[in-house]
């Protein structure tokens, strides 16, 4: 139990669909992560938010949608997604830099048990 | 994009051996080094996070080293468990980007 939940653990879509994948943290942290893992790469950093504002988006489709409506929830929105994007999404929280500093916390990732999407 | 590496990519070793895992990283804008282990069907969980050059970290039968003059960390696991199977990650921190490596993935035999 880390302290960070993702839902759905499963997906199953298809290419037309809407659906939402949908992580809660009851950290207190201020970052909140939306990672990717395909098979054989490395976790993929896709969105990051800190103190609720958007402040990495590394060149990700738009048909992948985030939103964090407050620094607990984190939603990732997928709409006419593609076979290739079946893949673990991790969510995952952290201190921030600037609480970092100031508290002296070491920033690590807290991550939830991910949301297996499988995109027919 | 950072390019962060590990080595290797798989290990299979027998219970009671002990055994090391390299992670190189880029020697500029360093903030931290994280390792991480990930058991099937778990989340990843932190197991140490280095700041300073020349630290050494421990935990159990796990410890860490780290070098950022050269650009490199090393985790050993002493005595090597069935429980220690898992995949251990590795993550260059600048600040609030992690830059993670492909993992070691490590098999212990009983």
């Amino acid at each position: 139990e880390t302290g960070v939940t993702q839902t759905p653990r499963h997906l199953v879509m298809g290419m037309t669909n809407k659906k939402s994948l949908k992580c809660e943290q009851h950290l207190g942290h201020n970052a909140m992560y939306w990672y990717k893992q395909s098979a054989k790469k490395p976790l993929e950093l896709m969105f990051v938010y800190s103190l609720e504002e958007r402040v990495e988006n590394n060149s990700v489709p738009s048909r992948f949608s985030p939103e964090c409506p407050n620094s607990s929830h984190l939603f990732l929105h997928l709409h006419t997604l593609q076979p290739e994007d079946s893949a673990l999404y991790l969510c995952a929280s952290s201190q921030g830099e600037i609480e970092t500093t100031r508290t002296g916390n070491t920033g690590e990732l807290f991550f939830g048990e991910g949301s297996r999407l499988t995109v027919l | 994009i950072l390019n962060v590496e590990q080595s290797p990519q798989s290990l299979h070793v027998q219970e009671g051996d002990s055994t090391n895992f390299t992670c190189s990283f880029p020697s500029s804008n360093f903030y931290a080094l994280h390792w991480y282990r990930w058991e099937t069907a778990k989340s990843p969980e932190a197991l140490f996070v280095m700041t300073l050059n020349g630290d050494e970290k421990k935990k159990g039968r796990i410890s860490a080293t780290l070098n950022t003059k050269e650009g490199y960390s090393y985790l050993y696991i002493k005595g090597s468990q069935p429980e220690d199977s898992a995949t251990y990650l590795c993550a260059f921190n600048t600040g609030n980007q992690f830059y993670f490596g492909t993992g070691t993935s490590l098999t212990v035999i009983p």
